[in-house]
């Protein structure tokens, strides 16, 4: 498998679920990113992990709990989600330096009811 | 104000059109540019990297930047219904692990 991977695809869950999402990245990065896209809104920043380490937190609600246990893996655990946390939650990494450009995996569509 | 700015569109051009989509930006410091193309329901994919201002070709794909307007843009020549897609703009600062800011994307329909 090449390129940003994500599981699941498609993902409908109650507010009282807890699940979680995966991503695996191939392309020996040291950054991974997630990412929240809604409709006709940009994408938006959620977390930044820099060699397994959090960089970033873009003011993310804790209900949203990433997780990082090597630089090819990145988790995000949901629990007691709203309605209006149904998007597209995009993987992506990169490098660290400025040049560096980010890859995305296909994204999960989150849909809770 | 926006960091950066991008017409959502819709744009709908005919098959073997030229098609020109912007981005403008307000932060002096951003000196590398891309564009994403997403499908529906997929992720977006990288299309076009460049650095600083200047042009830069790739098949019927061109980037251009303007550092002294802060206006990007990328021309899309004989345009193909395969190009229906939407554009991201995307830009970062060089010093900032790669934390890219987005533009919100332009719809883009080729129709045969």
């Amino acid at each position: 498998e090449t390129g940003v991977t994500q599981t699941p695809r498609h993902l409908v869950m109650g507010m009282t679920n807890k699940k979680s999402l995966k991503c695996e990245q191939h392309l020996g990065h040291n950054a991974m990113y997630w990412y929240k896209q809604s409709a006709k809104k940009p994408l938006e920043l959620m977390f930044v992990y820099n060699f397994k380490e959090q960089t970033e937190n873009n003011s993310v609600p804790s209900r949203f709990s990433p997780e990082c246990p090597n630089s090819s893996h990145l988790f995000l655990h949901l629990h007691t989600l709203q309605p209006e946390d149904s998007a597209l939650y995009l993987c992506a990494s990169g490098g660290t330096g400025g040049e560096d450009t980010q890859y995305f995996g296909p994204g999960t569509r989150l849909t809770v009811l | 104000q926006k960091e950066v700015e991008q017409d959502p569109g819709p744009l709908s051009v005919p098959e073997g059109a030229i098609v020109s989509l912007n981005c403008t930006y307000s932060n002096s410091a951003f000196q590398y540019f891309m564009w994403y193309r997403q499908y529906s329901r997929k992720g977006p994919e990288l299309l076009m990297y460049t650095y600083s201002s200047g042009n830069k070709e790739d098949g019927r794909f061109t980037a251009q930047v303007d550092k002294s307007s802060k206006y990007i843009s990328l021309f899309i020549r004989d345009s193909q219904p395969s190009d229906s897609a939407t554009y991201l703009c995307a830009m970062n600062r060089g010093s900032t692990l790669g934390r890219l800011y987005f533009g919100r994307g332009t719809q883009l329909t080729v129709w045969p």
